[in-house]
């Protein structure tokens, strides 16, 4: 297997431009993952979905952001108007959910670097 | 917020030396991972202990668990310099499937 994919690996856009980030998860996986990662706040878990329904959207930062998962394959987070501050790494990352009290092991995407001038 | 600390925040040692991180984490949980992250990587899972488990082992890891003080710790022995990578802790989070990752700690190993 691939391993998880993410599209772009790097993007660059000015403020107030659409960004699109794209991520294909493992094969037979079900529950998928969008991660934040910068110095200041560390790995920030934005959202996830389970069997392609969103489950936890706690950590999306505002309306500006939205994600879907219209298949098993594919899931988009967006961001709609992009500000300087969304600068950051993003990884999307599966597991198969085998249940909480087994332990579901995340495997990460390589990430996308976002910069936002 | 973040469920998991680690500590040190930054570890520097020379290679053959033993590196020891430490993670606390702040509520009752079921399992605990410990994941590398190579600069400019994503992170990779490295190891899983369950609650009911208090020391487990894999390779060149030592994972040890202590749910009365909620703390776990992660030693690499024989460390090379291919170990230099930032390590992490990860808690599942009480009733949901995400994992609460803590903040880190960079290992630096020298040649």
């Amino acid at each position: 297997d691939a391993g998880v994919i993410q599209s772009p690996r790097h993007e660059v856009t000015e403020m107030g431009q659409e960004v699109t980030l794209r991520c294909k998860p493992i094969s037979g996986h079900n529950s998928l993952f969008w991660y934040r990662q910068t110095m200041m706040r560390g790995l920030e878990l934005l959202i996830y979905f389970n069997n392609n329904v969103p489950i936890d959207d706690s950590g999306m930062p505002e309306d500006r952001f939205s994600a879907k998962m219209p298949n098993a394959s594919f899931s988009t987070l967006k961001i709609q108007p992009s500000e300087p501050r969304d600068s950051a790494v993003y990884f999307c990352a599966s597991s198969l959910d085998l249940g909480r009290a087994k332990g579901n092991e995340q495997f990460f995407g390589p990430g996308t670097r976002l910069t936002v001038l | 917020s973040q469920q998991g600390e680690e500590d040190p925040q930054a570890l520097s040692i020379q290679e053959g030396e033993n590196a020891t991180m430490n993670c606390s984490y702040k509520t009752s949980i079921n399992n605990l991972q410990w994941y590398r992250q190579n600069s400019g990587r994503g992170l990779v899972h490295l190891i899983l202990i369950r609650s009911n488990e208090r020391e487990k082992h894999s390779g060149r890891l030592r994972v040890t668990l202590d749910t009365s003080k909620k703390s776990s710790s992660l030693l690499i022995t024989a460390s090379r310099a291919a170990d230099t990578a930032s390590y992490f802790c990860a808690t599942d989070a009480g009733n949901t499937d995400k994992l609460i990752f803590g903040t880190g700690t960079r290992l630096q190993v020298f040649p």
